[in-house]
């Protein structure tokens, strides 16, 4: 099985601009979620996708916004860039079996604001 | 709130020598999962074990074992054998039962020498 993609892989915008990056699942997983990585926070938790539903949401402004598709590919979209959202965005699909979930992430897309 | 903390920010480890990687959470949840992930440089992250709450046998993986300590709230990564691919950023991170949000600890920035 292909593993999960995000396009674009790199990125850079100017403060005030929007943006929006693609995710796309393994193939049979219905559950995308959204991660924000820089060296200051770490990992942060954006929001999470299930069969076009938003479940859950992170602490973030609402500029930062997602959806879902009905083939389970997703895309995020920042609005009015700020400096501070120069970060690596990753995308993680996964799946649940009898004992739980696993998640597998994809490669990220770089983001920088300038 | 949930919680993961990783006290060592660097590890160092001779290669074929076992090294140890600490991990601290906190959780309300009873049903949770504690996962280790690996993130090499400018490559992306990569599962290496999990555990769920429930079970007290202690996951193994290959080279790769945990020390889970639930009542310490303690989830530690052994890895034997140290290999020079080894060398990443290790991540702890906690997920709970229904949903796929998972809280990651800061990182331990795990280097082999030969």
């Amino acid at each position: 099985k292909a593993g999960v993609t995000q396009t674009p892989r790199y990125l850079i915008k100017t403060r005030g601009q929007q943006v929006t990056l693609s995710c796309s699942p393994i193939s049979g997983h219905r559950s995308v979620s959204w991660y924000q990585q820089t060296p200051g926070q770490g990992l942060q938790f954006l929001f999470e996708y299930f069969s076009e539903t938003q479940r859950n949401k992170g602490n973030f402004p609402g500029r930062f916004s997602g959806r879902q598709f009905s083939n389970s590919r997703s895309e995020m979209n920042v609005s009015t860039l700020e400096l501070g959202d120069s970060a690596l965005y990753l995308c993680a699909s996964s799946f649940r079996d009898t004992i739980g979930s696993e998640q597998y992430f994809g490669p990220g897309t770089r983001l920088t604001v300038t | 709130a949930q919680t993961v903390t990783q006290s060592q920010p660097e590890m160092s480890v001779q290669e074929a020598e076992t090294v140890t990687l600490s991990c601290t959470y906190d959780t309300s949840e009873s049903d949770y999962y504690l996962f280790w992930y690996k993130q090499p440089p400018s490559r992306q992250m990569i599962l290496v074990i999990r555990q769920e709450a429930y079970k007290q046998q202690n996951a193994t993986e290959n080279r790769f074992s945990v020390n889970f300590q639930k009542a310490a709230k303690s989830f530690s990564l052994k890895i034997s054998d140290s290999q020079l691919g080894d060398a990443a950023m290790y991540f702890c991170a906690l997920g709970q039962g229904g949903s796929e949000k998972l809280v990651f600890g800061k990182g331990t920035k795990l280097t082999v020498n030969p």
